[in-house]
């Protein structure tokens, strides 16, 4: 298992709440990652980061933000939940090294009503 | 710019039958391959990598895959299937420059 974890792992929220989910590694890993997957599907990644202060939007666009204020900690949030949000979101990790895994936490599965 | 190519949707498979999972790629340069399984609202774990060397990679679970260069594919395989091998399987490939691209998925269903 890798050292990298999300909260909560399940939400149930109404439209119009901020939310924000967790997403943590002790790794040492300087890239991380968040990817939107719906359920059996392909993911889509909505936002990266090379290392503290840096941040990058992926290849889907998303309304959330990221930020990454600290290596371990690479926190996303949605100001306005709307029901076209809900998903599964998952975090990831990896070295800048060329040849490193990227490793994934357990994901948050989210239901915006 | 890197792509990755699972060409099935779902592969069905009996308990004991061997199992093949299918992956194309395109890189430039030298690529490292990469597969995952993912298991029902679980995140991905990883089975197992091709860097260089040995062309046939061994990984966890009884998993192994085979790099052809010349294909430019990196098939999953299992001699025997389980019906706990039932999951989601992603391919992905990562290139020099250190960027991953995931391949849509394929569905494995094991039948007792």
């Amino acid at each position: 298992e890798a050292d990298i974890y999300q909260t909560p792992r399940y939400l149930v929220i109404g439209t119009g709440k901020k939310i924000t989910l967790e997403c943590s590694q002790t790794m040492g890993h300087d890239k991380m990652y968040w990817y939107q997957q719906d359920p059996g599907m392909e993911l889509h990644l909505i936002h990266y980061s090379y290392g503290v202060n840096s941040t990058e939007k992926g290849d889907l666009s998303s309304e959330s933000t990221v930020s990454r204020i600290r290596t371990e900690h690479f926190p996303l949030t949605l100001e306005s939940a709307r029901p076209s949000h809900t998903s599964q979101y998952l975090c990831a990790s990896s070295s800048l090294q060329g040849q490193e895994t990227q490793y994934f936490g357990p994901g948050t599965r989210l239901l915006v009503l | 710019a890197q792509s990755v190519a699972q060409p099935e949707d779902q592969v069905n498979v009996a308990e004991g039958n061997p199992l093949t999972v299918k992956c194309t790629y395109s890189v430039s340069g030298n690529p490292y391959l990469f597969w995952y399984v993912q298991y029902p609202n679980r995140g991905l774990q990883f089975l197992l990598k091709y860097i260089t060397g040995d062309n046939l990679v061994k990984g966890s679970y009884g998993f192994e895959a085979e790099f052809n260069k010349s294909q430019t594919s990196f098939h999953l395989k299992k001699p025997s299937a389980l019906v706990s091998d039932s999951a989601l399987y992603f391919c992905a490939v990562r290139d020099m420059t250190g960027e991953f691209q995931f391949g849509a998925g394929t569905q494995v269903v094991v039948t007792p």
